[in-house]
């Protein structure tokens, strides 16, 4: 059975940093890209960043290109987000999802989320 | 990268059938058959629904299909159910190998 599970959120001060990890099981790991997606409160889907299977290609939206960075390590079956200068409309729920391939196609297992609260 | 755009809202009656389009650019929808369709009922995770236009992954009701023309892509929820109120969103692979998602449609089965 696929399993995602997604930690370190939490309450962080504007300017702040945090890492996201989603630890995942029941497929091999490397073989798969995984994703990381958010939700504002009361707010639609937000696509935020791709790693590739094996290679550790990566892609990211536009709009966090030089703040968010995502990372796999496949020893421990675990994908990172690493978030800086974080601001208010950063808050939100922060989700981890497999792809279909290697390197896209559709998020097709998530975990539950992970919350993050950027406040003072 | 701008949202998909989506309506905001859709109804239907139990039985009936209802359509949600997605409208996209060249630059995504209208380049790939990378278009996707979840579905998130409050306060969880989102469900894949739909992949690659039109297929259904594994235990997911025949009463869901999908479609594409153009830009635009379509979810289609065939004898609407009590269970299939919910919030619905498209995605789509992009140009730039990243992805967007649809601005998301709130469905509600009167």
């Amino acid at each position: 059975e696929v399993h995602l599970m997604e930690s370190g959120g939490g309450l962080v001060q504007p300017g702040g940093s945090l890492r996201l990890s989603c630890s995942v099981s029941g497929f091999v790991f490397s073989d798969f890209g995984m994703s990381w997606v958010r939700q504002a409160p009361g707010k639609g889907l937000e696509y935020i960043s791709t790693i590739s299977g094996s290679d550790g290609s990566t892609y990211i939206a536009d709009s966090l290109k030089g703040r968010f960075t995502i990372s796999r390590d496949n020893s421990k079956n675990t994908v990172y987000l690493e978030m800086t200068s974080l601001r208010a409309d950063d808050t939100g729920v922060y989700y981890c999802a497999k792809q279909r391939y290697f390197r896209n196609g559709a998020f097709d297992f998530w975990g539950q989320g992970t919350a993050v609260t950027v406040s003072s | 990268q701008s949202p998909l755009t989506q309506p905001a809202s859709l109804s239907g009656s139990p039985g009936q059938s209802i359509t949600i389009f997605c409208s996209g650019t060249t630059n995504d929808i209208g380049l790939y058959n990378y278009v996707s369709w979840y579905q998130q009922h409050p306060g969880k995770a989102p469900k894949l629904i739909i992949y690659e236009v039109s297929n259904r992954p594994s235990g997911v009701s025949n009463r869901f299909s999908g479609s594409k023309s153009g830009n635009t892509a379509s979810l289609t929820i065939s004898g609407l159910q009590a269970e299939d109120g919910a919030e619905y969103y498209c995605n789509s692979y992009t140009r730039t190998s990243t992805y967007v998602f649809g601005t998301g449609t709130k469905v509600t089965v009167l």
